[in-house]
């Protein structure tokens, strides 16, 4: 069974400072891996996603890479705001089922 | 791009009494959609997947009789809490997937939520 871990659960910056999130799976067979972000009470936007024979993805100041082998990903987002206040979840495909990470809590304090 | 809605955002209900929640691909057809239920703190968990016209597929653990899961359009998935109690008040999630050719089929559209509250 696919596990999906993040590190660390919650996070706190000032603002301005980059963030470093990381993900983790048990299983490296993966389809693709995604990075999604949940507002408090609300529904998933999706960020980024790289497939697997990707290494990594970019879109603004959000950069995602994939060492599918070593099971690991890791999002960096640059220069935070305090818009950026939000939980970020990932997740990883295989078997066309989608298994996630419980999230990492990210507050940029102004 | 592909917009997934549902209904109600927000439900509080009795103990014992059923609950439907509806799940709406506005403006694509979804062959495949996703239910998930998510608990405070913790992480998205897949209850089930349903292809229209066609019986849902229970993930190990989920009660098919208390989770009813209709499929009955291209367009409306919905999901019936039946009976419901306590325990199970959470965060309800549904995604869609379009069909291969009109974008990546590796792409789920999620929902909006649905916040279940049982007395």
């Amino acid at each position: 069974k696919q596990e999906v871990t993040q590190i660390p659960a919650a996070l706190s910056v000032p603002e301005g400072e980059n963030l470093v999130l990381n993900c983790s799976f048990t299983d490296s067979a993966i389809y693709n891996l995604q990075w999604f972000r949940q507002d408090p009470g609300k529904g998933l936007t999706s960020l980024l996603l790289i497939q697997s024979s990707q290494r990594e993805q970019t879109s603004g100041r959000l950069n995602a890479s994939l060492d599918k082998s070593s099971g690991r990903s890791t999002l960096y987002i640059a220069a935070s705001q305090p818009g950026d206040s939000a939980t970020y979840l990932c997740a990883v495909l295989a078997d066309y089922k989608l298994s996630f990470g419980a999230g990492t809590t990210v507050t940029v304090r102004a | 791009g592909a917009v997934v809605s549902q209904h109600p955002s927000r439900v509080i209900c009795k103990s014992g009494t059923s609950v439907k929640i509806e799940c709406r691909s506005l403006d694509f057809q979804a062959t495949t959609m996703f239910w998930y239920r998510q608990f405070p703190k913790q992480s998205l968990m897949l209850m089930a997947t349903s292809n229209e016209g066609s019986k849902a597929t229970y993930e190990q653990g989920v009660e098919k009789d208390k989770f009813l899961i209709n499929h009955a359009s291209l367009t409306l998935s919905t999901l019936t809490v039946t009976s419901a109690h306590p325990e199970d008040s959470s965060f309800y999630i549904c995604s869609a997937s379009p069909p291969s050719g009109l974008t990546s089929t590796d792409t789920q559209y999620f929902g909006p939520g649905t916040r279940l509250t049982v007395l």
